[in-house]
């Protein structure tokens, strides 16, 4: 049983347009992660958070976690061709230790 | 953070054929874990390894089908045993970031791309 839905599955727009991907949970999360992988690589940790409500920018991303700590967004603004790649989400404590989202395919085109 | 290798880093196999992974990590780790990627999906938690116990598998996954061992805080394998199309994916390892303070969070080698003939 897949956990953690992301939303949109695929997502091609022009570089400078801005966009959101969403991963929503009806589970509770202690923390939770996003990463990105290019091909032929494995995931590379972007960030960690762990309050819900939580936000942390990290240049033109930003990251929120939502208050019940069930669902989390990613917003990048002004997006490049270099943020290309399958964007993915993860949520980490107790039981659902370490269950991946079902992954986001961007596509930042010049 | 750590930095992770895995070998080999892609590989075509026969059917029935078995294939062992290795993942070697720069630091000692307390938990290794092993996942699989299937074209283009996400990823799968196949079993977490800690040095000295038995691996933990996940629903889904047997030891009898993914063999793992664990010999020591930096290294790992993970053998995928009498191969099918199937098995065909990226397997990945991953290690548990212990240094930073922030819990669940982990470094993943680059993957081995497993074709299965």
């Amino acid at each position: 049983t897949q956990l953690l839905e992301q939303s949109p599955q695929f997502l091609s727009i022009q570089e400078g347009e801005n966009l959101t991907v969403y991963c929503n949970s009806s589970s509770v999360f202690s923390s939770l992660q996003w990463y990105r992988q290019e091909p032929g690589e494995g995931p590379v940790l972007l960030v960690t958070v762990v309050t819900g409500g939580e936000v942390k920018k990290l240049k033109r991303l930003t990251f929120q976690f939502g208050d019940a700590r069930k669902d989390s967004s990613l917003h990048i603004t002004a997006a490049q061709p270099g943020d290309t790649g399958l964007y993915l989400c993860a949520g980490g404590g107790g039981t659902y230790k370490y269950i991946f989202g079902t992954g986001t395919r961007l596509k930042v085109l010049a | 953070s750590a930095v992770i290798s895995q070998k080999p880093s892609r590989d075509i196999c026969q059917r029935g054929t078995s294939l062992t992974i290795q993942c070697q990590v720069d630091s000692q780790v307390t938990m290794m874990f092993w996942y699989r990627q299937q074209p283009g999906q996400s990823l799968t938690l196949i079993a977490t390894a800690n040095q000295g116990s038995e691996a933990t598998y996940e629903s889904g996954f047997v030891i009898d089908k993914f063999p793992i061992s664990r010999p020591n805080l930096t290294f790992s394998t993970l053998t995928v045993s009498n191969m099918s199309p199937e098995d065909s994916s990226i397997y990945l390892c991953s290690v548990e970031d212990t240094t930073s303070g922030m819990t669940d969070t982990q470094y993943f080698g680059p993957g081995t791309r497993l074709t299965v003939l």
